[in-house]
């Protein structure tokens, strides 16, 4: 079956830090990758995705490149703001109509 | 996207009762899933709602506990039932738009969060 893995928060930065937060999966077939961002008290909104090797999704100054040889889809931001504040899901899906697979979540707090 | 309406947004319920949460979508959607986070965890997913056909239940989820319906292509409800503290959670509805977009697009409801005192 499918399965994320991601790295385990929570992540503290400075405002203007450079931000990596490690994610890779494992599926059979292809899956589309995502990254979901939950902001304290609300729901889950789709940050990026990707949905074939090579792929960089992109959004608010996010980026994550699909990368099949290593399975990852390692979330980035250059610089991050105290407004980036929040939990980051990983996540894999197989093909439309199925379920997506989560990761555990990474919490990130930027300070000033 | 696809946008949803989904609730109620929050409540406090007393143990042993049933809450239903609405999850009503802005377009006809072929799939749409409910999902549980429990406190300072990930998503999980209970089932998936099927229009026309009972829902399809994920290990540990049981229809006697997570009753769902799907009456249309817009709308699912999902009830909580025999409610107690541990239920305490954020339920979530999800639906995927690859029906509609042709693109693989996973949009969520912005949640219920369910105390159970």
């Amino acid at each position: 079956g499918n399965s994320v893995t991601q790295m385990e928060g929570p992540v503290t930065l400075s405002e203007e830090a450079f931000l990596t937060i490690n994610c890779t999966y494992t599926a059979t077939g292809y899956p589309s990758l995502f990254w979901y961002v939950q902001y304290p008290g609300e729901g889950l909104q789709l940050l990026l995705k990707a949905t074939k090797a090579d792929d960089k999704g992109s959004n608010k100054g996010f980026e994550a490149t699909y990368r099949k040889e290593t399975t990852s889809f390692h979330l980035e931001k250059g610089s991050v703001q105290v407004s980036d504040s929040a939990v980051y899901f990983c996540a894999s899906a197989t093909g439309g109509g199925n379920k997506l697979t989560f990761g555990t979540g990474t919490q990130l707090k930027v300070e000033l | 996207s696809a946008v949803i309406s989904q609730k109620p947004s929050r409540d406090i319920c007393q143990r042993g009762t049933s809450l239903t949460i609405q999850c009503q979508v802005d377009s006809q959607v072929t799939m749409m899933f409910w999902y549980r986070q429990q406190p300072g965890q990930s998503l999980t997913l209970i089932a998936t709602a099927n229009q026309g056909s009972e829902a399809t239940y994920e290990s540990g989820f049981v229809i006697d506990k997570f009753p769902i319906s799907r009456p249309n292509l817009t709308f699912s409800t999902l009830t909580v039932s025999n409610m107690s503290p541990e239920d305490s959670s954020i339920y979530l509805c999800s639906v995927d738009e690859a029906g509609v977009s042709k693109d693989y697009g996973y949009t969520f409801g912005s949640g219920t969060r369910l105390t159970v005192v």
